[in-house]
């Protein structure tokens, strides 16, 4: 099993250009989870999905969408970036309360 | 609001002997709490958990005490060893949240030789 894969691992953005942050796991969990951490923060929730077709939104989830079509695949996409969203985003799946199993990580930097 | 705390950015101690990190919480509907380790460039993975049911969980060299009338946390490593040399963060859920996760900021231990 790969676990859960995150692409790209950095990129670096113009303000007000859009990306999609690509998230898949292997472990045929339903829960996915997207986080973002800046500097000397804890991660914080952007949005989450209880199952394929099911989405809701997290603490922060200004500025993102998210679409849930497989129990696989989970992207972010971000709309109009800004430098506000310069962050480290981590995406994460679940089978249940027990451990959350996060990915890599992707650098994001919006100039 | 922060809803866990983590009041110590870094702690240091010396291989072989205990690292206590402590956590505390405000939200009294927090039922299960996670001690997650986090190296850089890499997500965090989990270490350890506790529910609310419970007052401490053992896994190796790692155990979670859990203080429900103070809302304090705390992850003990016996004995230290160089390679648990990371931030680790503790994290809060309830079941009702469909598992979302609070975490605090995070301590960075280092663990010297």
């Amino acid at each position: 099993n790969a676990g859960v894969t995150q692409t790209p691992k950095f990129r670096i953005l113009k303000i007000g250009q859009s990306m999609t942050l690509q998230c898949t796991q292997d472990m045929n969990h339903n829960y996915m989870y997207w986080y973002r951490q800046d500097p000397g923060m804890g991660l914080k929730l952007i949005y989450y999905s209880v199952g394929a077709g099911i989405t809701d939104k997290g603490e922060v989830p200004n500025g993102y969408n998210v679409s849930r079509s497989t129990t696989e695949d989970f992207p972010l996409r971000l709309e109009l970036a800004a430098p506000s969203q310069t962050s480290v985003y981590f995406c994460a799946s679940s089978p249940t309360v027990r451990g959350q199993y996060f990915g890599p990580g992707t650098r994001l930097t919006v100039t | 609001d922060q809803q866990v705390k983590q009041n110590s950015p870094s702690l240091s101690v010396q291989e072989g002997r205990i690292s206590i990190l402590n956590c505390d919480y405000t939200n009294s509907m927090f039922d299960y709490f996670l001690w997650y380790k986090k190296y850089p460039a890499e997500g965090p993975t989990f270490l350890i958990s506790i529910s609310s049911i419970k007052d401490k969980n053992e896994d190796g060299r790692f155990t979670v005490f859990l203080n429900k009338s103070a809302k304090h946390l705390s992850l003990h490593i016996v004995p230290s060893q160089p390679g648990d040399s990371a931030v680790y963060f503790c994290a809060a859920t309830f079941l009702s949240s469909n598992y979302k996760l609070t975490f605090g900021k995070g301590t960075l231990l280092t663990v010297n030789p």
